[in-house]
């Protein structure tokens, strides 16, 4: 089990918002990183430094943090979002990810 | 194009060793950290090891510390990692994937990964 909860599933239609909370206490003070992981694929950022997007990642996607609770939002969620999503920190001068999420969009 | 490319990875016995590369393409290669991540068949990810652009400072989860050493040539520019008394519970897609430090940043380019089976 990881250090980062996170539900192992959400489900929602297309269209509406999708949230996906990573909580624990090595949250504190942090901004996790946010990982997008379709079948089949390699990881891809699509959160860091807080809130920001890299280049190529839709402005639908959002992330918030409050005490040991980070949120992932995605707005008008599409059917290319269904994925795998986890949340990172770092722990000293280690790396911990969250268990992921498991998005669906039906 | 900025690309990792993962290698090595195959079936081997329990006990046995494997050594895994990562060649890097279209980046200064020396001004990453570099890392491996595996993700076991249906689970997470899992970080295992990083080391800086110019080997001197290497870490490690405990769960691999003592059996897998990370190290790179970056006239080659390749990272491994090379993996000791494998068992069952190594079998995973390995990923490696770089960043800009020690204890910050994110990992903004992964490879596809390679897979290791650890299985008799």
């Amino acid at each position: 089990s990881s250090d980062l909860t996170q539900p192992p599933s959400v489900s929602v239609s297309p269209g509406q918002t999708a949230t996906i909370t990573c909580s624990g206490l090595k949250l504190r003070n942090k901004f996790p990183y946010w990982y997008q992981q379709k079948a089949g694929q390699s990881p891809v950022l699509v959160i860091y430094e807080e809130d920001k997007r890299p280049s190529g990642v839709p402005e639908r996607f959002s992330a918030s943090t409050s005490g040991n609770t980070a949120t992932l939002t995605i707005r008008g969620t599409q059917p290319m979002d269904e994925a795998d999503y986890y949340c990172q920190v770092w722990d000293s001068y280690s790396v911990v990810f969250g268990g992921g999420t498991e998005l669906t969009v039906l | 194009e900025v690309q990792l490319a993962e290698s090595g990875g195959g079936l081997v016995q329990p006990g046995g060793s494997l050594r895994l590369s990562c060649v890097a393409t279209g980046f200064n290669f020396n001004n990453y950290w570099l890392h491996w991540v595996r993700q076991a068949p249906g689970r997470g990810l899992v970080w295992l090891s990083q080391i800086h652009g110019d080997a001197t400072t290497k870490n490690y989860a405990d769960s691999v510390r003592g059996r897998f050493t990370i190290s790179r040539d970056n006239s080659l520019k390749t990272v491994y990692l090379q993996m000791t008394s494998l068992t069952p519970e190594d079998t995973a897609l390995y990923f490696c994937a770089r960043n800009t430090s020690e204890s910050a940043g994110a990992f903004d380019v992964w490879g596809r990964g390679t897979l290791v089976t650890v299985s008799s």
